[in-house]
């Protein structure tokens, strides 16, 4: 039984250029989460998605990211034009349900994370 | 808004000795959760904490929530270096439609 997969696991861009991080969620998991975490700093929420909606967009940067999980395939999230403040740890973590939800513990569960590089 | 605070943030412990980290968070909840982070790795969940007054133990380490003072404390009884990690407490809302808030995490170093 898979875990939550991401990639690329290590991803270095230039300035300007896009990054696109996928997560594939568990099986069985139809929530997708998505955080950031930088250097010395804790995990910061960025999104959270369903198939096709997206649930909770609160920590999202207003400009540049935007995340996607389409009816089939994985979740992407995606940053436009790169600046070297992206450079971070993204985690993807999955859940059955709402995390913490009516019914049971939803533990989230995270993926190995993908770490972008902008030079 | 959510707020997640841990302390100490960063903790040097001798081995043998006993520890306490705190999580207070800032609005109702009664779901709290305990992760392990080891440098360059992922999250491990450790705990789940779903009522006031839970207490759970793995081990050396014991976590326990009192959800009417926001308060929940991880213990680390006897610590060995295997225990050198970050750990992290995320807390939800009882709002519906929103996500664990983490705190910023403590960082632990046991040595000998």
């Amino acid at each position: 039984n898979a875990g939550v997969m991401q990639n690329p696991r290590h991803l270095v861009r230039r300035r300007g250029q896009e990054a696109r991080l996928r997560c594939s969620p568990m099986k069985g998991h139809s929530h997708v989460y998505w955080y950031r975490q930088l250097p010395e700093e804790g995990l910061k929420f960025m999104v959270y998605l369903q198939k096709e909606n997206i649930i909770d967009e609160s920590g999202m940067p207003k400009e540049r990211f935007s995340a996607e999980f389409p009816k089939e395939g994985p979740s992407i999230l995606r940053i436009q034009q790169v600046v070297r403040g992206d450079s971070a740890a993204y985690f993807c973590a999955s859940s059955p349900g709402l995390a913490g939800g009516l019914g049971g513990a939803n533990v989230l569960t995270f993926g190995a994370g993908s770490r972008l590089t902008v030079l | 808004e959510l707020k997640v605070e841990q302390n100490p943030l960063f903790l040097s412990m001798q081995e043998g000795k006993n520890y306490t980290i705190y999580c207070n968070y800032s609005t109702t909840s009664d779901r709290l959760y305990w992760y392990r982070q080891d440098p360059g790795k992922s999250l491990e969940s450790l705990f789940v904490l779903l009522s006031n007054g839970a207490v759970k133990q793995e081990g050396r380490l014991m976590a326990s929530l009192d959800t009417k003072a926001r308060l929940s404390t991880l213990h680390i009884t006897a610590a060995v270096h295997d225990l050198s990690a970050t750990y992290f407490c995320a807390v939800k809302t009882n709002q519906a439609g929103t996500a664990l808030i983490f705190g910023k995490g403590t960082t632990l170093s046991v040595s000998s």
